[in-house]
């Protein structure tokens, strides 16, 4: 498997513009995490799915954040409309069902600029 | 309020001796403990998990302990290498599988 693959590595955006990031976790994980990390606050969790549902979306900042899980190979994180503040790097991970296999796996992350 | 805290203050140790970090936390009760590396850069990556049950556990020259009445873990290196220079991230996980970050300690290994 190649890992939890995240596109795009770089988004350069206006103010107000919408952005979309987009995950695709590790075949056969049942549980999926979206992170956003600062220098600041460090590594935030903003919403984690179980097989396709949204378990706790509590750490999501604002309405202008959502997320989707359509399906079990695919996530994404949209802003709208993004703000200068939103620029940090967002990662998202992915980990398996087993109670003894609770490793999560990262992505490579997408650094998000919003000017 | 629930915290999970790591020395925010970057740690310079020589190489060859013992890197010893620490992750308190509070109002938690995790079900697991887990210790990740993070080079510039790049995600998060699992390096040992230690359950709530256990005191201590190893892997080569890793070694994470976990006290659950002091709620502290520390995580030990030892014989200190310059490519274990890197940022080092406790997370819990708790009894909903819900996954979360401390702030991290940046450990400097100087040659």
């Amino acid at each position: 498997d190649a890992g939890v693959i995240q596109s795009p590595r770089h988004e350069v955006t206006e103010m107000g513009q919408e952005v979309t990031l987009r995950c695709k976790p590790i075949s056969g994980h049942d549980y999926l995490f979206w992170y956003r990390q600062t220098m600041m606050r460090g590594l935030e969790l903003l919403i984690y799915f179980n097989n396709n549902v949204p378990i706790d979306d509590s750490g999501m900042p604002e309405d202008r954040f959502s997320a989707k899980m359509p399906n079990a190979s695919f996530s994404t994180l949209k802003i709208q409309p993004s703000e200068p503040r939103d620029s940090a790097v967002y990662f998202c991970a992915s980990r398996g069902r087993d109670s003894g296999n609770t490793e999560a796996f990262f992505g490579q992350g997408t650094r998000l600029t919003v000017v | 309020s629930q915290k999970i805290e790591q020395n925010s203050e970057a740690l310079n140790i020589q190489e060859g001796k013992t890197a010893t970090l620490t992750c308190n936390y509070t109002n938690y009760s995790p079900a697991y403990l887990q210790w990740y590396r993070q080079d510039p850069g790049r995600g998060p990556v699992f390096l040992l998990l230690i359950r709530e049950n256990e005191k201590e556990k190893r892997k080569e020259r890793l070694k994470v302990t976990f006290d659950t009445t002091l709620k502290q873990s520390l995580f030990h290196i030892t014989a200190s290498q310059p490519a274990d220079s890197a940022t080092y991230l406790c997370a819990l996980l708790n009894a909903g599988n819900m996954l979360t970050f401390g702030g991290g300690t940046r450990l400097m290994v100087k040659p």
